[in-house]
Parts: C-alpha cells; structure tokens; sequence
C-alpha cells in the first residue's frame, strides 16, 4: 500500500497562508490523493482530494507534483478555528478493498493570533 | 440529512463483554467502511462492505465481526472485547465512484477494562 508522510506538527499566524506538505513517493497512477482533516477527535472531514491536475474548491487549493510523488495542501488565509490534524491520504481504487483511504500519521496545524 | 450516524458515542466494556457498534447512512451509499483510531495514529481499516449482503475483510480484523443485512445499515461487533480493543471506532461511507467523497461519522469510543 502507498504511504504518505508528513510533518508531525506545523504553526500558522492567523490570516497567513497555511502550507502542508506530503510526500507520497510509492503512490500508483490510479490512486487518489484526498485530504482531510480533524478537529479535537471527531470524525475525519472531507477538505480537497486530486489525480494529477491541481485542485481548488472554497476550502483550501491543493498542488501535486507533475512526478505524483509529493503534494501541498494550501489553506489560503488560516483562522483560529482551523487549527487541526490534517491528514494527506492515498485512496486506492475501488477493486482494492473497496477503495479504502489509507492514513498516514498526520499534521497538527496549530493557527496562532 | 443527518449523514452517517454512529451509536453509540461511548463505551466502557469489561474484559470478554461483547457489544455491537450501529452506522446508518442516509445518503444511498453503497459502499460502507469500519475504521479504528489509536492515539496519535492515523486511522486504520476493519472491514468494509461493498453493498447489502456482503462484507470483506480489511487491514486488522482481527476480533471483529460485520454485517450488512440492510443497505443504510453497517455493523460492527465485538464478540470478546480485549483491552486492546480500546480505541476510537469510525464508520464512513461512500458512492463507489473514483474520486468521490467518503463521509464519516462522529466515533464511538470505546474503553475495554
């Protein structure tokens, strides 16, 4: 299975761009990268996901390298209540365990005032 | 919609007590899943279910039992709780489409003394 990797822990000024970086270097052609995250241990919520191309949606931008092997999630202007583990997956296709999101360990962003 | 609904939302069981974790959907998913979280780890895969009727196996089933006798409905069991089996349970669901959203509940947690 593709394992992604990430910094344990990352600090972010309020209203500053937030970056988080993810190496997923064993990731197969097929297979998804999403991103999620999750606040004080509730359950995981849904931020961007891509192939190849990059991706933006009202949340967050998300940048994968032409070679697949690394990606950044970009929070464009961080608050307070973004502060949270962000988790870089890998989701395998659906003939594969039914396309299971494989977690990595993840990032805490902590948002500063 | 209420999503995915997971019951219930705390646990503590003795050592050899069983128990059975309830995830509804109700969004029409067909594909349905059981994570657990450890502390500080990333969330890892039980079993899932491709559709009413049929579950598999995923990375640590071991312990645990499924079943999905109705479509919005996924269970989870627990037939002799182990202290290891202290974690935090989540149900997800999703279209069995590439790229689409996987949707998660709020957690159970458990504690097995």
């Amino acid at each position: 299975d593709a394992k992604t990797t990430q910094p344990p822990s990352m600090d972010c000024a309020e209203g500053r761009a937030a970056n988080l970086p993810c190496n997923h270097s064993t990731i197969s052609g097929n297979e998804y990268v999403y991103w999620y995250r999750q606040i004080h241990s509730q359950g995981p919520q849904y931020i961007i996901h891509g192939l190849k191309n990059n991706e933006t949606n009202e949340m967050a931008s998300l940048i994968i390298t032409e070679d697949r092997k690394s990606s950044t999630l970009i929070l464009p202007h961080a608050t307070l209540r973004d502060t949270a583990v962000y988790y870089c997956i890998v989701r395998v296709p659906f003939y594969n365990q039914g396309g299971k999101l494989i977690f990595g360990q993840g990032t805490e962003l902590s948002v500063k005032p | 919609n209420a999503g995915v609904t997971q019951t219930p939302k705390f646990r503590v069981l003795k050592t050899g007590q069983s128990m059975t974790l309830l995830c509804a959907q109700d969004m029409n998913h067909e594909y349905m899943y059981w994570y657990r979280q450890d502390p500080g780890m990333g969330l890892r895969l039980i079993h899932y279910s491709v559709g009413e009727g049929t579950t598999a196996k995923g990375e640590v089933p071991d312990g645990y039992n499924v079943s999905r006798l109705k479509k919005q409905n996924f269970l989870l069991g627990l037939e002799s709780a182990a202290p290891s089996q202290t974690s935090v349970y989540f149900c997800a669901s999703s279209l069995p489409v590439e790229g689409a959203e996987a949707f998660f509940g709020q957690g159970t947690r458990l504690t097995v003394v």
